[in-house]
């Protein structure tokens, strides 16, 4: 089974509809993130969280909200979903890293493609 | 903060070395230089990491240039399995900030 799983891995929906994307981990990790990948863009921060009590906007923060509602599990919400949410959506986690074996390093899912009409 | 340049694009032949450079002329001094590669289809992974001196794992080496405004990530032979896009990226030592991805190189290689 996958460290990082992210349900759906593909979504088609219709303008003004609310979207969840869920994202749970195994990897015991205290801290998720959701990056967004557009083609040509590279990946863009959405959201993150370093704790279970702490959420913080990253570049691209309009128009989504997360919820993290345990340490394993971080989710991503459009609350009205435009067309130009379409994307491909990534969650990941990681350590706090700088300490020993701590690394730091990103452990990323297989991905959610989100196409909204 | 510190940001990286890369060049949008490069190619190489099978089985030959591949240098893929990386400009951070702003890094910091507790800034560890980290490097990411996105096959298709698949969501970034790790592929190495180092502060100040040369580094070198199973998949790649890191050569950091003696004032650390710049680095090369080194794949000693490249196969078709490496053509992918390659992220360098700034992280701060405190971890307190996330890692932030710029657009990173396209790697094709040529058999």
């Amino acid at each position: 089974d996958a460290d990082v799983t992210q349900t759906p891995r593909n979504r088609i929906t219709k303008t003004g509809k609310r979207i969840m994307l869920e994202c749970s981990q195994t990897k015991g990790h205290d801290r998720m993130y959701w990056y967004r990948q557009d083609p040509g863009l590279g990946l863009r921060l959405i959201y993150y969280s370093f704790d279970v009590k702490d959420i913080n906007k990253g570049e691209i923060s309009d128009g989504y909200s997360v919820s993290r509602q345990a340490q394993a599990k971080f989710s991503l919400s459009l609350e009205s979903a435009i067309p130009n949410q379409t994307a491909l959506y990534f969650c990941a986690t990681s350590d706090k890293g700088g300490q020993g074996t701590l690394t730091g390093e990103l452990f990323f899912g297989e991905g959610s493609r989100l196409t909204v009409l | 903060d510190a940001k990286t340049t890369q060049p949008n694009s490069m190619e190489s032949n099978e089985e030959e070395p591949v240098h893929l450079p990386c400009n951070h002329s702003t890094i910091s001094g507790t800034d560890y230089i980290h490097w990411y590669r996105q096959l298709p289809s698949q969501g970034p992974e790790y592929v190495i990491h180092g502060l100040t001196s040369n580094v070198n794992n199973r998949m790649a080496s890191l050569a950091i240039a003696e004032d650390r405004k710049s680095s090369t990530l080194i794949l000693h032979r490249a196969t078709l399995r490496d053509a992918a896009v390659y992220y360098c990226i700034l992280r701060r030592s405190s971890g307190n900030t996330p890692l932030v991805f710029g657009k990173g190189t396209r790697l094709s290689v040529i058999a």
